[in-house]
């Protein structure tokens, strides 16, 4: 596709729902990044996948978040038992390979409501 | 806690000032990236500068980097109305993994 895309672009749950939010990338990138960004705050790193791999998860808050990319390309975050906490943007990013001299290219976010 | 942190929080201008924007951060890295975002949605790319650079430019945009003080700087020279956004800056501490540390940005405001 021309960009990355990023499907809901709204998200309202109710707390101890499950939810799953959805990236699809640049076509070709191999390098994949979840970052959650609270109200006036910078992005926050949740994740991030190098192919199909999770090359690093440090940024995951706790065990109720977790993300997947089964075949490289698209991936999938998902929320357990949702806390009002959990409310945010979450935005997805990728880029051609890992190294920082390539751009990152971001999606528009999700915008997740915990009621 | 975040890695960079961007002073001011707020800055108001008219338009055709120059927008000044500074980024301070706490560890040593490899590269500092400067974003813009509108409407707390997407961010963009503005500018990448290496640690072993001094100074780097792209159209209005000036950046500035000083690894011993731990700071960098963004200039937009000649501002426009549609300049009017969140800034952003972006530390790397690991070249090959890309995973960016963003600090809590700038709104600047630029009226016309």
């Amino acid at each position: 596709g021309a960009g990355v895309s990023q499907t809901p672009s709204n998200k309202v749950t109710e707390k101890g729902k499950y939810v799953e939010l959805r990236c699809d990338p640049i076509s070709g990138h191999t390098a994949l990044y979840w970052y959650r960004q609270s109200l006036g705050q910078g992005p926050e790193f949740l994740i991030y996948f190098q192919g199909t791999g999770a090359a690093d998860d440090s940024g995951l808050p706790n065990d109720r978040f977790f993300a997947v990319r089964p075949e490289g390309s698209v991936s999938t975050l998902k929320i357990q038992r949702t806390e009002r906490g959990d409310s945010a943007v979450y935005l997805c990013a990728s880029r051609l390979s890992p190294s920082v001299y390539n751009e990152q290219f971001f999606g528009p976010g999700t915008r997740l409501t915990v009621l | 806690s975040q890695q960079g942190e961007e002073d001011p929080q707020a800055l108001s201008i008219q338009e055709g000032e120059n927008a000044t924007m500074n980024c301070s951060y706490k560890t040593s890295i490899n590269n500092l990236q400067w974003y813009r975002q509108n409407s707390g949605r997407g961010l963009v790319h503005l500018i990448l500068i290496r640690s072993n650079e001094r100074e780097k430019h792209s159209g209005r945009l000036r950046v500035t980097l000083d690894t011993s003080k731990k700071s960098s700087s963004l200039l937009i020279t000649a501002s426009r109305a549609a300049d009017t956004a969140s800034y952003f800056c972006a530390t790397d501490l690991n070249t090959n993994a890309g995973k960016s540390t963003f600090g809590d940005g700038t709104t600047l405001t630029v009226k016309p």
